[in-house]
């Protein structure tokens, strides 16, 4: 049972307007979540990150909502640029000392010109 | 600073074969991991270390060993390669405390005919 969800594969956005991208979890454990960026043939890069008491993070271009009484969060890119296109996966952890984080199966963004 | 090192980039294996997976990091973390990426399923995180002696399972751990006997090092043995681990792996580290971002290799694209 997957316990996060990022149930759009795809998205396809023009480029300067606003790239949305969603994320669910199960988990009421979880108190830490990210977004990743990846490329093809790299690593996942960090993005951005947002705790559980807080409901918004800012940085830069990219803003990461939490509604934690929906257990939803979203990442919003504004302005898209055609940089922005790559796979986004959102993350959680539950905040142990492991800090292991659980992976949705990731958002294919395009950002045309 | 190479941060995560990552060999081979890409190797090919018969099946029943062994091979092992180095990841090597310079950041000093006390936190290694290990995840495969396969076509629409995400990042699965197969083992993990908290530390040099200490290392644990992760989501799907069968076929897989790995051992820390140092900080900096933190390899991955497929003792007998099966066509079901043909994926991508990637190699991640971070700081222990649970709300901090991972960094992860460049990953390792491996077959198995």
């Amino acid at each position: 049972d997957q316990q996060v969800k990022q149930n759009s594969p795809s998205l396809s956005v023009q480029e300067g307007r606003i790239s949305i991208l969603n994320c669910d979890y199960t988990n009421s454990m979880f108190d830490y979540f990210l977004w990743y960026k990846k490329y093809p043939a790299e690593g996942p890069t960090f993005l951005i990150s947002i705790s559980s008491i807080k409901d918004k993070n800012e940085d830069g271009r990219f803003t990461v909502f939490l509604n934690k009484s929906a257990k939803h969060l979203s990442l919003h890119i504004v302005p898209s640029q055609p940089g922005d296109s790559a796979v986004y996966f959102c993350a959680a952890s539950d905040g142990g000392s492991q800090g292991n984080l659980i992976f949705g199966k990731g958002t294919k963004l395009s950002v045309k010109p | 600073n190479a941060g995560v090192t990552q060999t081979p980039k890409f190797q090919v294996l018969k099946t029943g074969q062994s091979m092992t997976l180095q990841c090597a990091q310079d950041m000093n973390h006390e936190y290694m991991s290990w995840y495969r990426q396969d076509p629409g399923m995400g990042l699965r995180l197969i083992h993990y270390s908290v530390g040099a002696g200490i290392t644990d399972q992760g989501e799907v751990p069968n076929g897989y060993n790995v051992s820390r006997s140092t900080t900096e090092d933190f390899p991955l043995r497929l003792l007998s390669a099966a066509p079901s681990q043909t994926s991508v792996y990637f190699c991640a580290t971070s700081r222990l405390g649970g709300n901090t971002e991972a960094f992860f290799g460049q990953g390792t694209r491996l077959t198995v005919v």
